[in-house]
Parts: C-alpha cells; sequence; structure tokens
C-alpha cells in the first residue's frame, strides 16, 4: 500500500458528461501529480501542485481542470468527455519537489466513456 | 522536452536468470533524476530504484540494479534471479525542469515475462 488514497477506482460515463477524481496524498506529502496512462499514449504528465499552488503542467487538455486544496487533496474534473479520454487516471505524491524524490502512486482510477 | 526511449517493447526470461531492460534518455539538465517503476496486472505503479545523475556509484535495491551510464546517457535496469511474480511491466523514468519544478516523464515501458 503506497499511502496515497484515490476515489473511485472505476467510473463509466457518457460523451459529453463531466467527473471528478480524487485524490489523498500520503501523509506529510505536499506534492501531488496526475497521469493519464492510456495504451496509445502511455503514461503522461497532466499537472502537478504543491502545497495548494500549481506547479507545473504537462499535456493537459483545456477541459480538464485540477485543483489542490488546503488539506492537500486533490481533485481532477474531466468535463465534455470524450471517448478518446478513456484511460487510467493515476494520482502521485512526494514530500516536495526535489528530483530525487520519488513519486508514490495510488492505485488509479479507470475511466471509461461510452 | 525529454524523451525517453525504451526499446524492447517485451522481454522474455527464464526464471532465476539475470535479465536488463534498456532505457536510454535525453536531456539538456545538469542535474536529474533516474527511476524505473514496476506496474504489475493489478495495475498499481511500483516504485524499484533511483539514481541521481551526479552518483558516482551504480544504485543497487535488492535484486535490482541500475547500469548507469552518464556519457552514453543510459540507464538500464538488471533484475537480478527473475521470479515470476516480476513478470509485469517496467517503466523507466527521468525528472526534468520546468519553471523551476521537476516533473517525472516515462518510458512506453517495457512487458517482461518470466517464464518457470
Amino acid at each position: 500500500d503506497s499511502g496515497v488514497t484515490q476515489t473511485p477506482k472505476h467510473l463509466i460515463t457518457a460523451t459529453g458528461q463531466r467527473v471528478t477524481l480524487r485524490c489523498s496524498p500520503r501523509s506529510g506529502d505536499l506534492s501531488v501529480y496526475w497521469y493519464q496512462q492510456s495504451l496509445d499514449q502511455g503514461l503522461q504528465f497532466l499537472i502537478q501542485y504543491y502545497n495548494g499552488e500549481e506547479r507545473a503542467k504537462g499535456n493537459i487538455l483545456e477541459r480538464f481542470s485540477a485543483q489542490q486544496f488546503p488539506d492537500l487533496h486533490s481533485e481532477l474534473n474531466l468535463s465534455s468527455l470524450e471517448l478518446g479520454d478513456s484511460a487510467l487516471y493515476f494520482c502521485a505524491s512526494s514530500e516536495g519537489t526535489a528530483n530525487n524524490e520519488k513519486l508514490f502512486f495510488g492505485s488509479g482510477t479507470q475511466l471509461s466513456v461510452l | 522536452a525529454q524523451k525517453i526511449t525504451q526499446t524492447q517493447p517485451g522481454m522474455f526470461v527464464q526464471e532465476k536468470e539475470a535479465v536488463t531492460l534498456d532505457c536510454t534518455y535525453d536531456t539538456s539538465d545538469q542535474s536529474y533524476g533516474l527511476f524505473w517503476y514496476k506496474q504489475p496486472s493489478s495495475g498499481e505503479m511500483i516504485f524499484l530504484i533511483y539514481q541521481g545523475s551526479y552518483d558516482e556509484q551504480n544504485a543497487t535495491e535488492g535484486r535490482y540494479s541500475l547500469n548507469f551510464q552518464k556519457a552514453r546517457k543510459s540507464a538500464n535496469l538488471v533484475i537480478s534471479a527473475s521470479q515470476l511474480g516480476d513478470s509485469a511491466m517496467y517503466f523507466c523514468a527521468v525528472t526534468t525542469t520546468q519553471g523551476g519544478s521537476e516533473k517525472l516523464v516515462f518510458g512506453k515501458g517495457t512487458k517482461l515475462t518470466v517464464n518457470p
């Protein structure tokens, strides 16, 4: 158990809908990262938050947004969903932002857009 | 932008033998970190080993070791005495600095199958 909690584990929805994925980092970790894993694109970095503020942005679509709350949990909002958004979404956390810190991953949310 | 190349989409190894999974990277950063993660069929991402770009010694963690060749920008993972439970996807990753903060960029992965 990595200590990172993601809910829900599975999500099935329809095109055009909006969903929210939730992540609780390990106790003491201030950084939260979101990744999208699909068969064709592999693991793609979406966005990082550190202590409530956005720190780095990757290939995140404008239809997607995220935030980190004062209690350090994070939410990833996906709107106007398309079939191609079906993927495994991972949240990861680390203590800080240094480049020698390993990321602890949650078990992921499997999103299926029908 | 950082690019991570794992040239072996699939690898097979006999139980108890050693196997090397290749990883090359392209970065302009002077300081960076190299990581290997394992993803079994259950889906979770498990940290295996870390190597800093300024570390002179190759990193080791139990049966895992990292063959780091900085000049060649190569960071191969060596698994000794393979076990059936080692069958999984293996991802190489490199930290990259963007706007003063670091993010982890992953390769496409190598699927390792350990045969009995």
